[in-house]
């Protein structure tokens, strides 16, 4: 289930379940959107993109959702394995220019075996 | 292998000294580069955007004399942190993009910097 931390809500899911991770998004002008992972104490690292013209995209394992009537993106997780542990910040590109990257305000997910 | 690095990896200090992290593109060049802040639990903050050969643009509220940005080469951009204080103990992050198939630009993010101000 999803819980509330003091911070970044908490999915806990079990190995081998799918995650459904969720982001609104604020600019209705944004043309592009990007999902990264970060570990703990690293940099934030590319999972998957997509442009306002598509509503789905899928890449090894993982999906992303775009419903640009709502703002609102997922990223699906197929059979979640503990090396997905970490937490996940979706992005939107700020169409003014120079690649410019607003986050969102992440979510932990937690595999459990 | 990392595209992005920063230096150093982990910093402490004393109140009142400066602080200078480097970001580095190691094998591209990148005109422009971007510096977050991130603060324990919460998301990464856009501090501002290091120009190469022209001014760093601030997000509002960060304040340009605080956080002096130097974007030296076309590989090469820095963030010093100025008579840093205990609240600006932080995990400092870059990115660069690099224009990978046609005109499409990655977002390539360094392995962060934590800073931490006694």
């Amino acid at each position: 289930g999803e819980s509330v931390g003091l911070h970044l809500p908490t999915l806990s899911v079990q190995e081998g379940d799918n995650s459904i991770i969720n982001c609104a998004y604020s600019n209705s002008a944004s043309d592009y959107f990007i999902w990264y992972k970060q570990e703990s104490g690293k940099g934030p690292q590319f999972i998957i993109d997509i442009r306002s013209n598509m509503d789905k995209r899928q890449g090894q394992r993982v999906t992303v959702l775009l419903n640009k009537t709502v703002k609102h993106l997922s990223l699906q997780i197929a059979a979640t394995q503990p090396g997905d542990s970490a937490v996940y910040f979706c992005a939107e590109v700020f169409s003014g220019g120079y690649n410019k990257l607003i986050f969102g305000a992440g979510t932990r997910l937690a595999v459990h075996p | 292998g990392a595209v992005v690095s920063q230096h150093p990896s982990r910093v402490i200090c004393k109140s009142g000294t400066s602080v200078k992290i480097e970001c580095r593109s190691l094998d591209f060049q990148a005109t422009t580069m971007f510096w977050y802040r991130q603060f324990p639990k919460q998301s990464l903050m856009l501090m501002a955007t290091s120009n190469e050969g022209s001014k760093a643009t601030y997000e509002q509220g960060v304040e340009k004399d605080k956080f002096l940005i130097n974007h030296a080469s076309l590989t090469l951009s820095t963030l010093t942190v100025t008579s840093a204080h205990p609240e600006d103990s932080s995990f400092y992050i870059c990115s660069a993009p690099r224009t990978t198939s046609g005109s499409t630009d990655t977002q390539y993010f360094g392995p962060g910097t934590r800073l931490t101000v006694l």
